[in-house]
């Protein structure tokens, strides 16, 4: 069964912290996302990756960062959290292959609240 | 640039009602059109995908249909149950370049025993 996974399903951090959250795809996917998800605003992406050491910025990447050092594995970094970064995070991947048609597979979430 | 647009919810319905999810789309290019289901608790996961125009998507009853003429991939259901309940998203990606998907915002559906 393919599967992605993500390192926390809950997590409560505090203003200014660094929280890393992990996500990691057992597919061989070559592209991989993170969004955020807030009701009534859908998922929004934060960064994506079509490569190893490969980023592009999504539509909200202010106060966050990314980090691909392998394929299977995308990290997302907050530098300094703060309140209104309490959010859902999900992690997804998509293969590139032909008829793949960017088929989304998501990790189960992880809820962040920052204090 | 790409957009979709989906009802607002959240829809009550009683099991075995009938369930239409409005959903239209504006795109540059040729997309293929997804409908995700987000259950409780959990990440979302496909429920259907059309890929051209006046392809039927459907699965576990869900059916929509990609109409190019009125930009719209409405999600329909015969007859709902209590286990339908959850959160559903309608989305496009360009099958050309690029490797984002645009999502709606979600429509929230109960359904009642």
């Amino acid at each position: 069964d393919v599967k992605v996974t993500q390192s926390s399903r809950y997590l409560v951090k505090r203003t200014g912290e660094k929280v890393f959250l992990e996500c990691v795809q057992d597919m061989d996917h070559e592209n991989m996302f993170w969004y955020r998800q807030d009701p009534g605003l859908g998922l929004r992406l934060i960064y994506f990756s079509y490569d190893v050491k490969m980023k592009e910025k999504g539509d909200i990447p202010e106060g966050y960062s990314v980090s691909r050092e392998k394929k299977e594995r995308f990290s997302l970094i907050l530098e300094s959290a703060s309140t209104n970064q309490t959010s859902m995070y999900l992690c997804a991947s998509t293969s590139r292959g032909q008829g793949s048609y960017n088929e989304q597979f998501f990790g189960p979430g992880t809820r962040l609240t920052v204090l | 640039g790409d957009s979709v647009t989906q009802m607002e919810g959240p829809v009550t319905l009683s099991e075995e009602a009938f369930l239409t999810i409005n959903c239209t789309y504006t795109a540059t290019g040729y997309p293929s059109l997804f409908w995700y289901v987000q259950y409780p608790g959990e990440g979302l996961q496909l429920l259907l995908k059309a890929t051209k125009a006046d392809d039927k998507g459907s699965n576990k009853g869900f059916e929509a249909t990609y109409r190019k003429e009125t930009t719209s991939f409405h999600l329909e259901k015969g007859s709902v149950q209590v286990s339908d309940s959850a959160v559903y998203f309608c989305a496009l990606s360009e099958n050309t370049g690029g490797f984002k998907t645009i999502f709606g915002a979600g429509t929230r559906l109960f359904v009642k025993a």
